[in-house]
C-alpha cells in the first residue's frame, strides 16, 4: 500500500525537551511538507522541501527544524525554543511542488 | 485580502439537500484547485482536483471553476450526515513567485448535514 505514515500518533513532551516527529512516504513524491493545526484553526506551513537535501521555511518555522536526507523521509524536530508546541502536526507530500498534496494521519503533540 | 478565501460558515443543510461550498482567490493565475475534507480529529483528505474552467463531477461531488470570476465551488448532492466535516480549498501561488512550491489553504468551511 502506498501512502504516508507519521509516528508516533500521540506524543507527550516535557517543557525544555526536543522531540522529533517522523514522516515517511512511499509514493515516490519529490515534495514534502509539515503543517501545524491548532484547534478550530486552519493549516499553517512550518517547512517544506521540494528535493532531497533542500528545504525552505514556511510561515511559522521558528522553533522547528527539519532534514531531508532521503526522498522518503522528512522528520520534524520541535525544539525547546518553540514556546507553544501543543498542536496537531500534519505531514504531506506531493509529486512536485504546487501539486495536489496527500496527508499523513498526523501526530498530536502535547506539552506537559 | 487573503489569497484564498472561503465562505465562513458554518453551513447547515438537511439530509438529501445540495450543499454549496465556495472559494474565491486573488492575485494568482493558478491553473489548479483542490478541495479537501477533514473530519474532526483527522487529517485532510483530498476529494477533488480541478485544473480547467468548467465543471468536474465525481459521484455526488461537483467542482466548478470560473477563472474569469476567480471563483471555485464544491457542490455536494444528496448530502448525507457522513458528509459533515470541514472542507478546505487550496491552490498553488503564482508561478515564479517567491511562494512557489506551496499550496495556499483557505480557512475551511464547517458543514453539518442534519437528518
Amino acid at each position: 500500500d502506498g501512502g504516508i505514515t507519521q509516528s508516533p500518533k500521540y506524543l507527550f513532551r516535557k517543557e525544555g525537551q526536543n522531540v522529533t516527529l517522523s514522516c515517511e512516504q512511499n509514493l515516490n513524491h519529490d515534495a514534502m511538507y509539515w503543517y501545524r493545526q491548532d484547534p478550530g484553526q486552519g493549516l499553517r506551513l512550518i517547512y517544506y522541501s521540494q528535493i532531497v537535501n533542500d528545504f525552505q521555511k514556511g510561515d511559522i518555522a521558528e522553533g522547528y527544524s527539519v532534514s531531508r536526507e532521503k526522498k522518503e523521509s522528512f522528520p520534524l524536530t520541535v525544539t525547546s525554543a518553540q514556546k507553544n508546541p501543543t498542536a496537531f502536526y500534519l505531514c504531506a507530500s506531493s509529486m512536485f511542488g504546487g501539486d495536489e498534496q496527500f496527508f499523513g494521519p498526523g501526530t498530536r503533540l502535547t506539552v506537559l | 485580502q487573503k489569497e484564498v478565501e472561503q465562505n465562513s460558515g458554518p453551513l447547515s443543510v438537511p439530509e438529501g439537500a445540495i450543499a454549496s461550498l465556495n472559494c474565491t482567490y486573488s492575485d494568482r493565475v493558478s491553473q489548479s484547485f483542490f478541495w479537501y475534507r477533514q473530519y474532526s480529529g483527522k487529517s485532510p483528505e483530498l476529494i477533488m482536483s480541478i485544473y480547467s474552467n468548467g465543471d468536474k463531477e465525481d459521484g455526488r461531488f461537483t467542482a466548478q471553476l470560473n477563472k474569469a470570476s476567480q471563483y471555485v465551488s464544491l457542490l455536494i448532492r444528496d448530502s448525507q450526515p457522513s458528509d459533515s466535516a470541514t472542507y478546505l480549498c487550496a491552490a498553488p501561488p503564482n508561478a515564479g513567485g517567491t511562494s512557489y512550491g506551496k499550496l495556499t489553504f483557505g480557512q475551511g468551511t464547517i458543514l453539518t448535514v442534519h437528518p
